[in-house]
């Protein structure tokens, strides 16, 4: 099993739908999280960073941590069509250490 | 523009040919590091430089080996390049100590070995 699993997709919405992206873990030493998206043919970018529990709010995007459940998301509000890429979850469990990434969700947003 | 720097970017190599791929970062980070991307598999770590002069195995080691040059530079080593190799390769940098930060990636280099 691995430590963090994220589901592949590929999910597709339409335009200004809501989007919900998950990552559930096993490992509960991790405490650092983070989303990053990687458009086609470029390399993963950092979107949000969040430490322990709770949410952070960047715009549309929203990041939540429920260490109680192991289980990290992702909301995109009033997706657009430039919403569509990869989004891959990361976490760590120390300021030192290196991240563990999941496999990756496709999203198409579509018009 | 600042950031990781991956040379080349498209490479098609015969069946035991060698090469390496070129990692440079201009961030003055102490920590590189080398992924390989394939589909369904997500990113997964071949070797790490936790700083100048030290290197680690992660996930993936076999058939490649890493050399960390300096501070900027990390390259990474195919001996004897085999068709199980065929993926996307990327390199990234992150300010040890500092994981909020995030690592920074390259555009990543896409080999096909044939």
């Amino acid at each position: 099993q691995k430590e963090v699993e994220q589901d592949p997709g590929p999910l597709s919405v339409p335009e200004g739908a809501i989007v919900s992206l998950n990552c559930t873990y096993s490992n509960s030493a991790f405490q650092y999280f983070m989303w990053y998206r990687q458009y086609s043919r470029k390399g993963p970018e950092l979107l949000m960073y969040t430490y322990s529990s709770g949410n952070k709010e960047d715009g549309r995007f929203t990041a939540q941590v429920d260490k109680s459940s192991k289980y990290i998301s992702l909301f995109i509000r009033d997706s657009q069509p430039s919403d569509s890429a990869t989004y891959l979850c990361a976490m760590s469990g120390g300021t030192a250490s290196k991240l563990t990434f999941g496999t990756g969700t496709r999203l198409q947003v579509t018009l | 523009n600042a950031g990781v720097t991956q040379t080349p970017k498209f490479q098609v190599l015969k069946t035991g040919q060698s090469m390496t791929l070129q990692c440079a970062q201009d961030m003055n980070h102490n920590s590189m590091y080398w992924y390989r991307q394939d589909p369904g598999m997500g990113l997964r770590l071949i070797y790490y430089s936790a700083s100048e002069g030290t290197t680690d195995k992660g996930e993936v080691p076999n058939g490649y080996n890493v050399s960390r040059l300096n501070k900027r530079e990390f390259s990474l080593r195919l001996e004897s390049a085999a068709p199980s190799q065929t993926s996307v390769y990327f390199c990234a940098s992150s300010d040890a100590g500092r994981i909020l930060y995030g690592y920074t990636f390259g555009s990543g280099t896409r080999l096909t070995v044939v």
